[in-house]
């Protein structure tokens, strides 16, 4: 069964510091993966997704993700976060359907 | 690109009515909708798929029902929640995939329904 795990609920950073959100998965053949943003209230919004090919994909925002099949890793990072970044970001994994990981809230400390 | 809305944003209602929210597909066509739910600090559930001019498939454990959903268009579909009771008070959020795109989803902001 497809399955994502997201094994931090909450993680603090100061503002300009690095980021890296984990996510792991477990699904039958050749994941799609995708990390999208969500804010209070609001919809969620793709940041990046890895469809094949490179394994470091670009998103918006300065987000970036690496996929690491031999890890079923596909972990998010940002080399400086900004207090906008502020949300909580949920990893998915599928391809007709979605399953979405718990999500973890970032919170940014000035 | 890619924008999709809900309406209502929020909406409360008495216990045992119905109601009717809206998810758009503003600058695409959406052969394929999905609607979700969310409870506070949990991640979202699928609750059904939704495809154009056929009937939406359920996820095990959603009463057809109850949540009635219509996909009428290309660019409409609508959730119902008929008889209404506390316990559906949730967040509800509807995406929608683009035929030529890659299984990707674009999600509308959300309604809050609060049953009283």
């Amino acid at each position: 069964a497809q399955s994502v795990t997201q094994p931090d609920i909450h993680i603090t950073v100061s503002e300009g510091a690095s980021l890296e959100l984990r996510c792991n998965y477990s699904y039958g053949a050749t994941p799609y993966l995708f990390w999208y943003v969500q804010s209070p209230g609001q919809g969620l919004q793709l940041l990046l997704k890895y469809f094949s090919g490179d394994t470091l994909v670009q998103g918006i925002k300065g987000f970036e993700a690496e996929f690491k099949r031999s890890q079923s890793s596909f972990n998010l990072r940002k080399p400086s976060v900004h207090w906008s970044d502020a949300a909580e970001y949920f990893c998915a994994v599928g391809g007709n359907k979605l399953v979405f990981g718990a999500g973890t809230i970032l919170r940014v400390k000035s | 690109g890619a924008v999709v809305s809900q309406h209502p944003s929020w909406v409360i209602c008495k216990s045992g009515t119905s109601v009717k929210i809206e998810c758009r597909s503003l600058d695409f066509q959406a052969t394929t909708m999905f609607w979700y739910r969310q409870f506070p600090k949990q991640s979202l559930m699928l609750m059904a798929t939704s495809n154009e001019g056929s009937k939406a498939t359920y996820e095990q454990g959603v009463e057809k029902d109850k949540f009635l959903i219509n996909h009428a268009s290309l660019t409409l579909s609508t959730l119902t929640v008929t008889s209404a009771h506390p316990e559906d008070s949730s967040f509800y959020i509807c995406s929608a995939r683009e035929p030529t795109g890659q299984y990707e989803q674009y999600f509308g902001p959300g309604t809050r329904l609060t049953v009283t």
